[in-house]
Order: structure tokens, then sequence, then C-alpha cells
């Protein structure tokens, strides 16, 4: 099956500083890719829909500027939290479209 | 606004039982419906995927249902075992953005 990896699996920064997430699609293309957030012991909460050279479609109630998308390349997007805070943290999981959607394996961001 | 429930949200069962989760959905207007398996802090593993034109979906000792009109669909694990404890999360897509709007999940232990 296709794979999709994320890296890094996790990461802990301080408050105001910026993390990017990666997410790469290993054995196929494609040309959207999503995000997704996930709170403890919740469900995944769409965050953005990434288009490969174009901008990112950003869900109700996601700040653009706060997590900004870049989807360079057909096997690359990239997440960045910027000025992150405390109430970032949270698990990170992206996914990506082939024959439907493949999803990598997450990032744990801790804030502190 | 498309929404999906699971009930219940937590389950406990001995090992050999066999179980049914439940996956509710608000607009019938779905593309496909999928089962997901995660286990703690890691990423999603899809189980079954059913298109919006059939009814059910088998994979060895897993079996899932749609009814669209309903909107409901089922996920029944044949047989438990300990290793089946996870929390199982089912996602509808809808229209042509294959946007997977995801349940609440169940939380399944399986004791030996």
């Amino acid at each position: 099956g296709a794979v999709v990896s994320q890296h890094p699996s996790r990461v802990i920064c301080k408050s105001g500083t910026s993390v990017k997430i990666e997410c790469r699609s290993l054995d196929f293309q494609a040309t959207t890719m999503f995000w997704y957030r996930q709170f403890p012991k919740k469900s995944l909460m769409l965050m953005a829909t990434s288009n490969e050279g174009s901008k990112a479609t950003y869900e109700q109630g996601v700040e653009k500027d706060k997590f900004l998308i870049n989807h360079a390349s057909l096997t690359l997007s990239t997440l960045t939290v910027t000025s992150a805070h405390p109430e970032d943290s949270s698990f990170y999981i992206c996914s990506a479209i082939w024959t439907e959607q493949f999803f990598g394996p997450g990032t744990r961001l801790t804030v502190l | 606004k498309q929404e999906v429930t699971q009930i219940p949200a937590a389950l406990s069962v001995p090992e050999g039982e066999n179980l049914v989760l439940n996956c509710s959905f608000t607009d019938s207007a779905i593309y496909n419906l999928q089962w997901f398996r995660q286990d703690p802090g890691k990423g999603l593993t899809s189980l079954l995927l059913i298109q919006s034109s059939q009814r059910e979906q088998t994979s060895g000792r897993l079996n899932a249902s749609l009814d669209k009109s309903s909107g409901r669909s089922t996920l029944y694990i044949a047989a438990s075992q300990p290793g089946d404890s996870a929390t199982y999360l089912c996602a509808a897509t809808g229209g042509a953005t294959n946007k997977l709007i995801f349940g609440t999940g169940t939380l399944l232990a399986v004791q030996p």
C-alpha cells in the first residue's frame, strides 16, 4: 500500500518559536494533502486542504497566518506552526490522496 | 454540515466475543464511508472503505455495513482478540472534495 511519512514524530519547543512539520508521500504523487489536528481523546479535525502549486484552503476557524501550509512538490507538504503557544500542543496528522486517503503516523507537538 | 457520531464512546468485552460498533451521519449524500483503527499515540490504519453504491465490505473478521437512507454504518468484529484493542473511527467523505469528516470514535478494550 501507499506510504505517507511525517517528520518529526515528536517535537518539544518553547513558546513563541515556530515549528515545521513535513508530510511526504513516499511512493506516489499527491496533488492534494490534508492536515488534521487531534486533541487528547478526541477525534480528528480537518484543518486545511493542501494543494500542490496553489494556496491551501483552510477550514472555518483555523488561522491561516498561524498555521502556514506549503505544498511545493507532488510529494511534500509542510505545516508550520508560527509563534507556537501551549494551546497549540496537539497531535497533527497529514494525509495524501492517491486511490484513497493515506495517513501519516502523526506528529506530537508539545509547546512549553 | 455533515456530523458524524459514534456509539458507544467506549466498550469493554471479554476475548472471543462478537461486537458491533455504530456510526451515524447526518447528511446521506456521502461519497463513501471509511472505518479506521488508531492505536494510542499513532496514526490511522484504514480497515474498510465502503463506496456509496455498496452496502457492505468484509476483511477477515471485520464486516462493515452502510445504510445511506438511515445514515448509519456498523462495524462488526467477530471473535474479538486483545490485539483488537484500539480506538475505532468512522469517517464520511462528502461529494467531490475528498474531505473526511470523522466521528467521535469508540475506544475498544478486549479483555484476555
